[in-house]
């Protein structure tokens, strides 16, 4: 069946342009997070979405980020005026969320291959 | 801050050795925790979890003790194969935390040779 997936697989852009990576979760799932993996580091995350909420957006790294979700569909993470510390792997995961077996974090997060995304 | 610190890599083992991957974590909550795996060419995905104190988790092979007391949840297995090549990952959350996402390990790169 379909995965998680995310496009594009990989991005190449000048620094201070704006970008938009996009991820299509598994039908059904509700719970979808966003995570930056820096070369050398570990998973970063960035943010969680419970339906097309955020309850907490405490985890973008800088007010250049932001991240929006349609329904319980696809979500966009939005990168404006990049710099090459944006430079990593972006991984989105998705699960289903509170209510299938208890909280949404003890669900399996089912990860896409990630964009890969170099500032220049 | 939470936090995951495990082994450094890349561990090489011959097949059918004895598997120990560190894990150690601090959390300012009662964690559930978590090994993920990523096999070469594919996505991460769960190995195995423990959501509370002495709980043991298992898949394929691998077993990991949730020790409240030494804040640790090392990752074992009997005898490896060369098909269990893949970057391991701790993880822990914090159900009903705040920010809902999983804080990881740097990864552990686990080679085996035939």
């Amino acid at each position: 069946g379909a995965g998680v997936s995310q496009s594009p697989s990989n991005k190449v852009t000048e620094k201070g342009k704006d970008v938009e990576l996009r991820c299509d979760p598994i039908s059904g799932h509700t719970a979808l997070y966003w995570y930056r993996q820096r070369l050398g580091q570990g998973l970063e995350f960035l943010i969680y979405f419970q339906g097309n909420s955020a309850p907490d957006k405490s985890g973008l790294p800088s007010d250049r980020f932001s991240a929006e979700r349609t329904g319980e569909s696809v979500s966009t993470l939005t990168i404006q005026r990049t710099q090459q510390e944006d430079s990593a792997v972006y991984l989105c995961a998705s699960s289903f969320g509170t209510g299938k077996g208890g909280a949404a974090i003890n669900q399996p997060q089912h990860f896409g291959d990630g964009t890969r995304l170099s500032i220049l | 801050g939470d936090s995951v610190t495990q082994m450094e890599g890349p561990v090489t083992l011959s097949e059918e050795a004895f598997l120990t991957i560190n894990c150690t974590y601090t959390a300012t909550g009662y964690p559930s925790l978590f090994w993920y795996v990523q096999y070469p060419g594919e996505g991460l995905q769960l190995l195995l979890k423990a959501t509370k104190a002495d709980d043991k988790g298992s898949n394929k092979g691998f077993e990991a003790t949730y020790r409240k007391e030494t804040t640790s949840f090392h990752l074992e297995k009997g005898s490896v194969q060369v098909s269990d090549s893949a970057v391991y990952f701790c993880a822990l959350g914090i159900p009903g935390g705040g920010a809902d996402g999983l804080t990881f390990g740097k990864g552990t790169h686990l080679i085996i040779q035939p």
